[in-house]
């Protein structure tokens, strides 16, 4: 069964670095594009990034462009975020989601989710 | 960029109503829209796609109509498991914009 597990969210102060990222099990990672998504606390969700299957294309939000990288290891399975320059209103649950379109390319939208990993952005 | 809005914000109906909620894009996007349904602390799940085609595994009560500016996500007589936010998603292109949420309670 397809698995996505998160890890690397915590507190972080205004301006600093995390790296957030999310292991992926039980299909072709590889054959996927994926997506972060994120989620503040009470509020709704809001699409973050997405890389293409092979690492050759990735898209941002504007609220992150600039400050937030996508990356993928397709021999390790495994999708990444570095968030820099780091902000209070980037507090949120972050969650690692599988595109629904099997091979190159990205439908946008997600038929898998990971549980997500919190990251506070506070002093 | 398209905005998406949804309406109701939040409603409470008794279970085996029918329950609708709309979703209206700024601009035209086809029938390139998904619904996800998030129940209370657990992670989103996918509904429905291109509009009206549900998600293997999802109960047939639940379904969605329109295309270019308006949408519909209909539950033909609510359960108490339907207990959850609502959210519609526009992904005719990057980026992948959501609706703010309805969130559905029983009465």
């Amino acid at each position: 069964q397809v698995q996505l597990v998160e890890s690397g969210g915590g507190v972080v102060q205004p301006g600093r670095s995390q790296r957030l990222s999310c292991a992926a099990s039980g299909f072709t990672f590889s054959n996927y594009a994926m997506h972060w998504v994120r989620q503040a606390p009470g509020k709704g969700l809001e699409w973050v990034a997405v890389i293409l299957n092979h690492g050759s294309n990735e898209y941002y939000a504007d609220s992150v462009k600039g400050r937030f990288s996508i990356s993928r290891d397709n021999s390790k399975n495994t999708l990444s975020l570095q968030m820099n320059s780091l902000r209070p209103e980037d507090t949120a649950v972050y969650y690692c989601a599988r595109d629904s379109f099997l091979g190159p390319g990205a439908r946008y939208y997600f038929d898998y989710w990971g549980q997500g990993t919190l990251v506070t952005v506070s002093s | 960029d398209i905005q998406m809005t949804q309406s109701p914000s939040s409603l409470s109906a008794s279970v085996g109503d029918r329950v609708t909620i709309t979703c209206r894009a700024s601009q035209a996007i086809s029938n390139y829209l998904a619904w996800y349904q998030q129940k209370p602390g657990k992670v989103p799940k996918l509904l429905i796609y291109a509009a009206s085609t549900l998600q293997s595994g999802v109960p047939s009560r639940f379904s969605g109509s329109g295309s270019g500016t308006d949408f519909t996500l209909t539950i033909s007589s609510l359960q108490p498991e339907d207990v959850a936010t609502y959210y519609c998603q526009k992904y005719n292109s990057a980026p992948a914009m959501f609706g703010q949420g309805t969130k559905v309670e029983i009465k």
